[in-house]
């Protein structure tokens, strides 16, 4: 079957580096995603991966290994305002998003 | 440009009762989706389209239909609301490339006594 698994809750200092784990197994394999989801609001785009290494885009980076089924989202400098939820989806062979339950960060002065 | 606009934000209904959400995007996107999502669940895909006049089912159609008489709007309608099907439901939408980020509406909460 199809599975997105990710840890459920965070804690991270502000300033600090946190790293988001993510594995998956998808009937196929059209890229991994994360989004951005603060509660009680819509799930916003922060990066997209398809092939093997680290893109870089401000303070988040993500990385992704196919052979491991593996991928991380990796955020620098906390900030009070990345306290939220982080949703790993992997697409699959129909374009279709699994999606993972999301990891609740929580900032900490 | 509002992106995706989703109405209602909030609703009760009883069980047995119908409903229909809206979602309209402006983003001239071919790609409409319906979600749902749940508490420690991720995400489920309810129901979607890509494009006027095309719909297919998702992970979870049962209890739900579909249109997307015009390009720009997608509805969710429910026939006979069941307290499983109270939940948090978004609207996404994405261009005609398979790839591409899906933008999502605000959600509509649904309760069902």
């Amino acid at each position: 079957g199809q599975n997105i698994d990710q840890p459920t809750e965070m804690t991270a200092t502000e300033g600090a580096i946190v790293q988001i784990n993510c594995t998956y197994q998808t009937s196929g394999f059209n890229g991994l995603f994360w989004y951005q989801q603060h509660a009680g609001e819509a799930p916003t785009f922060l990066s997209y991966n398809v092939l093997d290494g680290l893109e870089e885009k401000g303070r988040f980076s993500s990385f992704l290994s196919r052979s491991k089924g593996y991928s991380y989202l990796l955020l620098k400098e906390l900030q009070m305002k990345d306290s939220a939820s982080y949703l790993c989806a992997g697409m699959d062979s129909n374009y279709q998003l699994i999606w993972g339950a999301g990891t609740k960060l929580i900032i900490k002065p | 440009n509002a992106g995706v606009t989703q109405t209602p934000k909030f609703r009760v209904l009883k069980t047995g009762q119908s409903m229909t959400l809206l979602c309209a995007q402006d983003m001239n996107h071919e790609y409409m989706y319906w979600y749902r999502q749940d508490p420690g669940m991720g995400l489920r895909l309810i129901h979607y389209s890509v494009g006027e006049g095309t719909t297919a089912k998702g992970e979870v159609p049962d209890g739900y239909n579909v249109s997307r008489l015009k390009k720009q709007n997608f509805l969710l309608g429910l026939e006979s609301a069941a307290p499983s099907q109270t939940s948090v439901y978004f609207c996404a939408s994405s261009s005609g490339s398979e790839q591409e980020t899906q933008y999502f509406g605000p959600g509509t909460r649904l309760l069902v006594l």
